[in-house]
This record gives structure tokens, C-alpha cells and sequence, in this order.
């Protein structure tokens, strides 16, 4: 059965450093892994997805997430945090046993991003 | 507009009314879903449509009801709900319903059952 651990349920960094959130994964299959954000008060907005092919995955607003197959993980990434990038974050992988786009999301990692 | 709304963004009902939410998609997807996100707890899938074909219930009490009339819209009845259903409901829609397909949500709607 797929499903998705963020070990963090809070991770906090000063602004202009380096941030990672954490991400790890079970599937049956091929992996096909997602990070989401959630601002207050919105839906979630997708930030990048691995489907296949190269293991570092570029997003939207600078992120980007390195797939690691042996360590089954997908950690979320940006090289110099900004305070507007506090929000909820959400790992997801997709999967089911018919082959179908369910998602099945971690329970979030909220990134607090300190002046 | 563009993208997923959703619409009401906040309702609050007793456990004896009837409601819908509503959900309209304006990316030309065939795929609609619709989530739960209860506090401290990893969203959950309810349903999935698929060119209007209701594809995946995933154990939905039936005091929730989904219709999908075409591939853009996409309601939630309720009726005599609980107040553990208190919760932000999601809507969301993909191109596809395969896997690999990222899916856009819209804001949701964020029901307290009195």
C-alpha cells in the first residue's frame, strides 16, 4: 500500500539559509511523488512532481526536491529561504491498485521562516 | 475565472439540515476529486470522477453524496451530518485520471456541523 511520513511537523529557518523538509515514502510500484503548499485559508498549490528521469526535480517559486530511490525518500528544497515561504507543506504520492491518480498525502510539515 | 472554486467557503449547518457544496473547474481537466482535511490528519480522498463517471468511493459514510453533472462541476450533498464531519472540504481536478497527473485544488469550503 502507498503512503507518505513527514517526520517534522514543524520546521523552522532563518531567512536566507537553506531549508530541506522531509519527506519519505512506501509504494508497491513506480514511485510518482508531489510536494504541495498550503497558505492560510487556500487549497493546496502544486509545487513539482517526480515521475521519472532525472532524481532532481526543479518546481515553482525556486523549490525543488531530489528523489532517492535506495532511501526512499523525496526531500523538498530551497537554497535560500524567503518569509513569504511559510506555509504548510504536503508530500504525496500517487497510486492505487487499479493504476488510478489517488493521492495519498503525508500529515504536513508547517516551514516557519524566521527574519 | 481560472482554475478550482469552490463555493460556499464557509457554511455552518445543524446535523438536521440538508446542504451541497459546490465545485466548477475551468482547466478543461477530466478528472474531479473531492478531499477531507481534518486537523492533525493527512488529507483524505472521498471520491473520484472521472468523465463523469464516479470511479472511487473510498468508504464515504452516506450522509455524503457527490454528483458530477459534466466534466466541470462537481457537488457534495449533505445531510444529517455529524459534528465530527466538521472539517475543510476540498475539491480538486486533474487531466487525467492516471497516475502521474498533478491535481489543482480549489480554495474549499470549510464546514462546521453544529
Amino acid at each position: 500500500a502507498q503512503s507518505v511520513a513527514q517526520p517534522e511537523d514543524q520546521v523552522n529557518v532563518a531567512e536566507g539559509n537553506p531549508l530541506t523538509v522531509k519527506c519519505t515514502y512506501s509504494v508497491s510500484g513506480n514511485p510518482y511523488l508531489f510536494w504541495y503548499v498550503q497558505y492560510p485559508n487556500r487549497g493546496l498549490q502544486f509545487l513539482l512532481k517526480y515521475i521519472t528521469g532525472d532524481n532532481l526535480v526543479k518546481g515553482s517559486y525556486g523549490f525543488e526536491a531530489e528523489f532517492n530511490k535506495s532511501q526512499t525518500s523525496f526531500h523538498l528544497k530551497k537554497p535560500s529561504a524567503l518569509v513569504s515561504d511559510s506555509a504548510l507543506y504536503f508530500c504525496a504520492v500517487s497510486g492505487s491498485q487499479t493504476g488510478a491518480n489517488n493521492l495519498f498525502f503525508g500529515t504536513g510539515t508547517r516551514l516557519t521562516v524566521i527574519p | 475565472e481560472t482554475g478550482v472554486t469552490q463555493t460556499p467557503r464557509h457554511l455552518v449547518m445543524g446535523m438536521t439540515n440538508k446542504k451541497s457544496l459546490k465545485c466548477e473547474q475551468h482547466l478543461g481537466h477530466n478528472a474531479m476529486y473531492w478531499y477531507k482535511q481534518s486537523a492533525k490528519k493527512p488529507l483524505e480522498l472521498m471520491f473520484v470522477y472521472n468523465f463523469k463517471e464516479q470511479t472511487e468511493n473510498n468508504s464515504v459514510p452516506s450522509r455524503f453524496s457527490p454528483e458530477c453533472p459534466n466534466s466541470s462541476h462537481l457537488f457534495l450533498h449533505l445531510h444529517t451530518l455529524q459534528p465530527e464531519d466538521s472539517a475543510l472540504y476540498l475539491c480538486a481536478s486533474s487531466q487525467d485520471q492516471r497516475e502521474g497527473y498533478e491535481q489543482y485544488f480549489g480554495p474549499g469550503t470549510r464546514l462546521t456541523v453544529t
